[in-house]
């Protein structure tokens, strides 16, 4: 079993700031790492996942998160965040065994806001 | 393309009531399941099927049922609604099988209030 610990519930910081959201997992065998992004009133969408080779993955608006092993952690990094970043984002886990691949533990989630 | 649909977007129901949330994907996958989520809490899976005919239960199944008659549809049934089942659910598919990993797709979520 695996399990997802995102340590801040909300993060406020001001628009060009930088900011880090952080996301600690637990698991006995290796995994796929996933941030979902959820604006309001939607559904979750992929802003980018961890499969294998590089540990530092991007996604297209700028975010990137680095997959490391040795602290069990796959923070979400961003270098300038606008106020179209405010929203609330969660980190998933899943283990790579067949027949479990697609249940993904997420983490209790972190609201993003960006103030002017 | 459509993607992931979920009906009804709101849904209030009475203690002891039924309802059914349906879910309609047209991306052809063969992985579909059901996630609720509530604050604080992220997204737990209730139930989840691998293919039309396969089901099985996640971590909080009780009180729900969920049947896979077609590739397309994936519904969860509330037989008897409780308060404690007020949430936002949100249905997920994604392709499955052997090869390259596919991440899931979300509906929009049905937002159901048990009073």
């Amino acid at each position: 079993a695996q399990s997802v610990t995102q340590l801040d519930s909300q993060v406020p910081v001001f628009e060009e700031a930088p900011v880090e959201l952080r996301c600690n997992y637990s698991s006995s065998v290796s995994v796929y790492l996933f941030w979902y992004v959820q604006y309001p009133n939607q559904g979750l969408q992929l802003l980018l996942k961890y499969l294998s080779g590089s540990t530092l993955v991007k996604s297209i608006n700028g975010f990137e998160a680095e997959f490391n092993k040795s602290q069990t952690s796959f923070h979400l990094r961003k270098p300038s965040v606008h106020i179209s970043d405010t929203a609330e984002y969660f980190c998933a886990v899943t283990s790579i065994s067949s027949g479990s691949a697609r249940q993904l533990t997420f983490g209790s989630g972190t609201q993003l806001t960006v103030l002017p | 393309n459509a993607g992931v649909t979920q009906t009804p977007k709101f849904q209030v129901l009475k203690t002891g009531q039924s309802m059914t949330l349906q879910c309609a994907q047209d991306m052809n996958h063969e992985y579909m399941s059901w996630y609720r989520q509530d604050p604080g809490m992220g997204l737990r899976l209730i139930h989840y099927s691998v293919g039309a005919g396969i089901t099985d239960q996640g971590e909080v199944p009780n009180g729900y049922n969920v049947s896979r008659s077609t590739t397309e549809d994936f519904p969860l049934r509330l037989l008897s609604a409780a308060p404690s089942q007020t949430s936002v659910y949100f249905c997920a598919s994604s392709y499955y099988g052997s090869g390259t990993y596919s991440p899931l797709h979300f509906g929009n979520g049905t937002r159901l209030t048990v009073t």
